[in-house]
């Protein structure tokens, strides 16, 4: 069975903070990872999509790397508005188009 | 200019009530979904469907049925709601391929009375 774990659950950070939150997943044959960021009341905002061991990709403030078995969310020098939360998927083993999420990592920046 | 848009926002109903929430989309995607987020934030897939295909997640009840007047559309209905119902029911649309991310609306909170 696929699965996509998160951690931390949660994680607070000073301004300029910088840290990494971790989406590791079993799935057979992995076709692609996706980040999502959450705010309250909204629905999941796509933020990357990584294909392959080894791959980083990057928007202001976050950069995500891919390895065999897990995906890493770095934050650099985060500020109040990086708080939401921070949702990782992969598409199902035995349909692609769906996707498993993990349960996601609540980001708090305190200024 | 709303690319994934659901109505209603909320919705307050009775114990085994029908209700139905619809979804549109305006990016020309061919891929439509519905997802459940539980009260713990936990985004599980119930259906996708596209004009060749439905795929129906097999925990999902057969009081849950989509139905799809064109692409841009898909409306979810739900008979005889029950209680372990309530959750925020997102709707997503992608273009086809299992590399395509998918895009989502703000979701509709459906409380169970």
């Amino acid at each position: 069975e696929d699965q996509v774990t998160q951690s931390p659950e949660a994680l607070r950070l000073q301004e300029g903070e910088s840290s990494s939150l971790n989406c590791s997943y079993t799935v057979s044959g992995l076709r692609g990872l996706f980040w999502y960021r959450q705010d309250p009341g909204k629905g999941p905002e796509f933020l990357f999509t990584l294909y392959s061991a080894g791959e980083e990709k990057e928007k202001e403030r976050l950069k995500a790397t891919l390895t065999k078995k897990e995906s890493f969310l770095h934050i650099t020098a985060p500020k109040p508005e990086d708080s939401a939360t921070y949702l990782c998927a992969v598409p199902n083993t035995g349909s692609a188009r769906q996707l498993t999420f993990g349960s996601g990592t609540q980001l708090t920046v305190l200024p | 200019d709303t690319a994934v848009s659901q109505t209603p926002k909320y919705l307050v109903t009775q114990m085994g009530n029908d209700k139905s929430i619809k979804c549109e989309q305006n990016l020309g995607h061919d891929t439509m979904y519905w997802y459940k987020q539980d009260s713990k934030k936990f985004l599980k897939i119930m259906f996708s469907y596209n004009n060749k295909e439905l795929i129906i997640n097999e925990t999902v009840p057969n009081r849950f049925s989509p139905k799809s007047p064109d692409k841009a559309h898909l409306n979810l209905h739900i008979n005889s709601l029950e209680l372990g119902d309530s959750a925020v029911y997102f709707c997503a649309s992608s273009q086809q391929g299992s590399n395509q991310p998918q895009h989502f609306g703000d979701g509709t909170r459906l409380s169970i009375l």
